[in-house]
């Protein structure tokens, strides 16, 4: 069992709809989580941060976690067409390392 | 701020030659640098965690003869392919963190293709 899975999708929806996406994760010492968002051919940025379970807002994404399910969220209100991206969800291993999933491609369509 | 860069940005090189990659932090000091590839339509697998002044500690499966890593300074981490065959054609991604356990900025990647 992969450390972090992430269904790749892709997944399409029309602009202004709420996305959902979703990670689990296997190791229940995880305690940081993040969110990275990689447009192609790019490196990763970083979306969202978090530590623990809870709940992190800012503009339209929120992230959740849910370490009792181990299961990871990123939402995104009102998508646009510029959200179209891959993102990844990750976990920090004990070395500082990130564990990212396989990423889920993202299409807004106008 | 927290800037990263890499260079080349693509390279196309001919099997069986060797080909480096500059990893650079702009805007802070990075006492941790990461290397990953990145194969299409796959995540992003960690190969080496190098920290200055000393050796990478390479992940199970990556041959460090043929990965070669050096962080000779803290804003500097280049990695060579040695002798490379088609096989290491992938997107190469560098991170850097300015202290373990702090946060990984990256940079914007290397498409390297092995002719």
């Amino acid at each position: 069992q992969k450390e972090v899975e992430q269904d790749p999708g892709p997944l399409s929806v029309p602009e202004g709809a709420i996305v959902s996406l979703n990670c689990t994760y296997s190791n229940s010492a995880f305690q940081y989580f993040m969110w990275y968002r990689q447009y192609s051919r790019k490196g990763p940025e970083l979306l969202m941060y978090t530590y623990s379970s809870g709940n992190k807002e800012d503009g339209r994404f929120t992230a959740q976690v849910d370490k009792s399910s181990k299961y990871i969220s990123l939402f995104i209100r009102d998508s646009q067409p510029s959200d179209s991206a891959t993102y990844l969800c990750a976990s920090r291993g004990s070395q500082g390392n990130l564990i990212f999933g396989k990423g889920t491609k993202l299409s807004v369509k106008p | 701020g927290a800037v990263v860069s890499q260079h080349p940005s693509w390279v196309i090189c001919k099997s069986g030659t060797s080909v480096k990659i500059e990893c650079r932090s702009l805007d802070f000091q990075a006492t941790t640098m990461f290397w990953y590839r990145q194969f299409p339509k796959q995540s992003l697998m960690l190969m080496a965690t190098s920290n200055e002044g000393s050796k990478a500690t390479y992940e199970q499966g990556v041959e460090k003869d043929k990965f070669l890593i050096n962080h000779a300074s803290l804003t500097l981490s280049t990695l060579t392919v040695t002798s490379a065959h088609p096989e290491d054609s992938s997107f190469y991604i560098c991170s850097a963190s300015p202290g373990t356990g702090d946060e990984q900025y990256f940079g914007p990647g290397t498409r390297l293709t092995v002719t």
